[in-house]
């Protein structure tokens, strides 16, 4: 089974609200990750959870914050955001970030954010 | 800067034949490479890796890999209307503290019946 979900599927929030976007993997993957993805461009990754700590944030805005509760569940949560942070929010999961043989990273459906 | 270069101009074959998708990456250290298929307004799905030179095969999909041109590829035999949707080339990339996937533009395949 290699199945990640995402809740919600799709997600829209004015400027000055907050939400969470949540990912679940039962596959025991010790690594899991937040991507962005805007139309026609390929996924830019935004954080990296190693073994439930933050171990990449690729100069992330502070609107951002991920959360990482335990080693199935991932969360994102959003402030503040603005037009241009509208995308699809891609969570993967793969089995040892240590190891390059293990570097398989599967992701889930997505969120489909727009902000209004 | 590590990159990964994917020809991104659209591939168009008729249905039966062989389509085949390259790309190159720039990191001599990198060990693994994967094959992303994206239909549209869906997520990435992983196809196919490749660890080791030569070639892998799965079903109608072969991947080639040569680490000494730095080159790898996907080949897709007796393609499908099912087949059409965005192929991505990734790589994975050490930098000395973190690994992550480097990721070529993608390439758009229509297979046309």
């Amino acid at each position: 089974d290699t199945e990640v979900t995402q809740t919600p599927k799709h997600l829209v929030m004015g400027m000055t609200n907050k939400k969470s976007l949540k990912c679940e993997q039962h596959m025991g993957h010790r690594a899991m990750y937040w991507y962005k993805q805007k139309a026609k461009k390929p996924p830019e990754l935004m954080f990296v959870y190693s073994y439930e700590k933050l171990s990449i944030n690729e100069s992330v805005p502070s609107r951002f914050s991920p959360e990482c509760p335990n080693s199935s569940l991932l969360n994102l949560h959003l402030h503040a955001l603005q037009p241009e942070d509208s995308a699809l929010y891609l969570c993967a999961s793969s089995q040892d970030p240590r190891a390059a043989e293990s570097y398989e990273q599967y992701f889930g459906p997505g969120t489909r954010l727009t902000v209004t | 800067q590590k990159e990964v270069e994917q020809n991104s101009g659209p591939l168009s074959v008729p249905e039966g034949a062989i389509a085949s998708l390259n790309c190159t990456y720039s990191d001599r250290g990198s060990q693994s490479f994967f094959w992303y298929r994206q239909y549209s307004g869906k997520s990435p799905e992983l196809i196919m890796s490749i660890y080791s030179n030569g070639d892998k095969e799965d079903g109608r999909f072969t991947a080639q890999l040569n680490k000494a041109s730095q080159y790898v590829s996907l080949l897709i035999r007796d393609s499908q209307p099912s087949d059409s949707a965005t192929y991505l080339c990734a790589v994975n990339s050490f930098d000395g503290n973190n690994r992550k996937l480097i990721w070529g533009l993608g390439r758009s395949l229509a297979v046309n019946p």
